[in-house]
């Protein structure tokens, strides 16, 4: 069984950095592309960032770009997101999800963390 | 960027009605990379459906999903009590991803 556990989130002050992790077990780590999505509590899921199955690819939405950087440990099965600059706009429940097609990027996402709350807040 | 557009912004039903929510794209979604999540107060997203029509494993056959191009739809065939819960459409394929704004199904 796929297991997605994010951990890091906190409160962070405006300006400020916080790094997430999301630990993976229950398939092979290295043949599938992650995610990272994040939702205002009550609000839409917004797409914040993937890499690709080897960590050679990465794409940003345009909200996060130069701010934050994925990558991920394959020996340790892992997945991170470091964030810098952070702004009020995103305070925000981040989730990590597993793409459901290895090899590839940009498919649909068959498995999900339970997520882990970032609150940026002076 | 492919905007989503849900509709209605809620959906007030019985158990043992049917759903019909709605996802309208901005431009053709290209081989149909459209997707449905079931989303439950504290809860992460779960995949429904991909491909706009395939569900995914172990996903009731009460839940369908049709469409092509601009338009598609999640139908729920009759709900059941667990059924209540928000739904996200999300095209993906192409970057970047993108996801509608939801549409909440609560009981009448």
């Amino acid at each position: 069984e796929v297991h997605l556990v994010e951990s890091g989130g906190a409160v962070g002050q405006p300006g400020g950095s916080l790094r997430l992790s999301c630990a993976a077990s229950g398939f092979i780590f290295d043949d599938y592309s992650m995610q990272w999505v994040r939702q205002v509590p009550g609000k839409g899921l917004e797409w914040v960032s993937l890499i690709s199955w080897d960590g050679s690819s990465a794409y940003y939405a345009d909200s996060v770009k130069g701010r934050f950087t994925v990558s991920r440990d394959n020996s340790k099965n892992t997945l991170y997101l470091q964030m810098h600059s952070l702004r009020i706009e995103d305070t925000a429940v981040y989730y990590c999800a597993k793409e459901a097609v290895g090899w590839q990027w940009l498919f649909h996402l068959d498995s999900w963390g339970q997520g882990t709350l970032v609150t940026v807040s002076s | 960027e492919i905007v989503l557009t849900q509709s209605p912004g809620t959906l007030s039903l019985s158990p043992g009605e049917r759903a019909t929510l709605s996802c309208r794209a901005s431009q053709s979604v290209s081989s149909n990379y459209l997707a449905w999540y079931q989303q439950k107060p504290g809860q992460a997203p779960r995949l429904l459906i991909y491909g706009a029509s395939s569900r995914a494993t172990g996903i009731p056959d009460r839940f369908s999903g049709s469409g092509s191009g601009t338009d598609f739809t999640l139908t729920i065939s009759r709900l059941e009590p667990e059924d209540f819960a928000v739904y996200h459409c999300h095209h993906y394929g192409g970057s970047p991803p993108t996801f509608g704004q939801g549409t909440k199904v609560d009981i009448k």
